[in-house]
C-alpha cells in the first residue's frame, strides 16, 4: 500500500467552488509539505506544516495538520483557472535534518471558467 | 523564494551514450540536494540524497553505478545517467533543500532513442 495517499485523484470545479485535498500518511509525520506542478514543469512550495494543529493560509489557499490521525488537508477557496495544476503533498516521516520527502501520487485540478 | 536551476531542461540521446544533467542552487547555498524521477501522471521517485563532499545515498532499486551523482560544491550537483537506455528516458528534477523546505528545478526531461 501507497506510504502516502491523496485524494482526490482528480477533481474538476467550477470557477468560484471551494475545494479541498487530502493527504494521509501510513507513518508518522514529522512534517506535511504542499507543493504545485504543472505538468512536466517544476513543483512550486505552497506550504509546510509541522505541529499538529497547525493552519497555514496563502492567499485563497488554506492547509491543515491533523498530527494525531497522520493527516493534512489543502483548500481552496472561490477556485480560479490560475490554481489549476498538479498538487503533491510530501511527508517528512523520518524527522531527520534533510528534510527528505516522500510524495503522494498527486492531485489533477481542473478549474473550469 | 529560493531558486533552483536544471540544465539542460530537454536532451534527446542516442541508446549507449551518457547524459549529464546539473542542478545549481542559485541564490542559496545547498548541503543536501535530493534527485527524482518521474513517470507520466505519476508522483516523484527520489532516486537519491546528495550531500556536499561526500557520496550519494541512492534508493533502493537504484542501480548507483548507472545514475552517477557527484555534489562537487554546495550550489551544485550533477546526475550522469550512463549508458542510457530507452527505458531511462524520463522527467528527472532536482531539488536543494533549505531550512525551511525543498526547492525545486524545472525538471530535465531525458529521452533515449
Amino acid at each position: 500500500s501507497q506510504e502516502l495517499e491523496q485524494s482526490p485523484q482528480s477533481l474538476i470545479v467550477q470557477e468560484g467552488k471551494n475545494l479541498t485535498i487530502n493527504c494521509t500518511s501510513s507513518k508518522t509525520l514529522y512534517g506535511l509539505y504542499w507543493y504545485k506542478q504543472k505538468y512536466g514543469e517544476g513543483l512550486i512550495f505552497l506550504m509546510m506544516l509541522q505541529k499538529g494543529g497547525e493552519e497555514k493560509s496563502h492567499e485563497k489557499i488554506t492547509a491543515k495538520l491533523d498530527e494525531k490521525k497522520q493527516q493534512s488537508s489543502l483548500h481552496i477557496t472561490a477556485s480560479q483557472p490560475s490554481h489549476a495544476g498538479i498538487y503533491l503533498c510530501g511527508a517528512d516521516n523520518s524527522g531527520g535534518s534533510n528534510y527528505k520527502l516522500t510524495f503522494g501520487k498527486g492531485t489533477l485540478l481542473t478549474v473550469n471558467p | 523564494g529560493a531558486v533552483v536551476s536544471q540544465h539542460p531542461s530537454r536532451v534527446i540521446c542516442k541508446s549507449g551514450t551518457s547524459v549529464k544533467i546539473e542542478c545549481r542552487s542559485l541564490d542559496f547555498q545547498a548541503t543536501t540536494m535530493f534527485w527524482y524521477r518521474q513517470f507520466p501522471k505519476q508522483s516523484l521517485m527520489l532516486m537519491a540524497t546528495s550531500n556536499e563532499g561526500s557520496k550519494a545515498t541512492y534508493e533502493q532499486g537504484v542501480e548507483k553505478d548507472k545514475f552517477l551523482i557527484n555534489h562537487a560544491s554546495l550550489t551544485l550537483s550533477t546526475l550522469t545517467v550512463t549508458s542510457a537506455h530507452p527505458e531511462d528516458s524520463s522527467f528527472y528534477i532536482c531539488s536543494a533543500s533549505t531550512v525551511e523546505t525543498q526547492y525545486f528545478g524545472p525538471g530535465t526531461r531525458l529521452l533515449v532513442l
